[in-house]
């Protein structure tokens, strides 16, 4: 079975600053889609970024960018000039190329300081 | 476009008693899912549609949990009778059918608490 963990429950930054959340998986699949989804106080989860397995470079989205290790099995999300909004849990998820089915793991809460 | 509806957003009931919680789907999406959230952990999948067939309620504790999706857009999901356990929030979500990546949009979410 496939497993999600994320080792940080909670990390701070600064604004402006960078700061990078660690994300391990297992599968014993070789196609599968890793994302970061975003969940402010508001409770809705919000895609921040995707990566497909069978790609090699690295996911991108503006202030956000992923550092995906496949042999590894790690996937770091990376946001450069944190903003107060970024404030949130951030759940890391994989998903089989085989299925809907998202496995999510247990969240990291990221706070900003002005 | 409107995103993924829930209602109600807050829910309070003794044990034992029942609740149900409605979803409404992206317009066009007919693969829906409920999920599960418990305080600080990441969220479960209950159950998931395609159109109005179940595709995948393997974890769907169904002596006490039931979910419909008549006419194959919106959605309820009922608790009867409901534990203490089952205090989390319950997110919907849906997505196109046919697409290789299937990217879920998620509703705001039932907050659950049962006392």
């Amino acid at each position: 079975a496939q497993t999600v963990t994320q080792s940080q429950p909670e990390m701070s930054v600064q604004e402006a600053e960078t700061v990078t959340l660690s994300c391990t998986y297992d599968t014993s699949e070789s196609d599968y889609y890793l994302f970061w989804y975003k969940q402010p106080p508001s409770r809705q989860m919000i895609l921040v970024i995707r990566q497909e397995a069978y790609k090699q470079q690295n996911a991108t989205e503006n202030r956000f960018s992923v550092n995906f290790q496949k042999a590894a099995k790690s996937f770091s999300l990376k946001i450069s000039d944190s903003q107060l909004g970024d404030a949130a849990m951030y759940f890391c998820a994989y998903r089989s190329a085989y299925t809907d089915k998202l496995i999510f793991g247990t969240g990291t809460r990221l706070q900003v300081f002005p | 476009e409107a995103g993924v509806a829930q209602s109600p957003r807050y829910k309070i009931i003794e044990k034992r008693q029942s609740v149900a919680f409605w979803c409404n789907p992206i317009s066009g999406h007919a693969t829906l899912y409920w999920y599960q959230q418990i305080l600080g952990q990441g969220p479960k999948l209950l159950i998931q549609f395609q159109n109005n067939g179940v595709v995948d309620d393997s974890q769907l504790p169904k002596d006490r949990f039931s979910a419909e999706r008549l006419k194959g857009v919106d959605s309820t999901l009922k608790i009867q009778p409901a534990k203490l356990e089952d205090s989390a929030v319950y997110l919907c979500a849906s997505s196109l059918a046919n697409t290789r990546v299937h990217e879920q949009y998620f509703g705001p979410g039932t907050r659950l608490t049962v006392t």
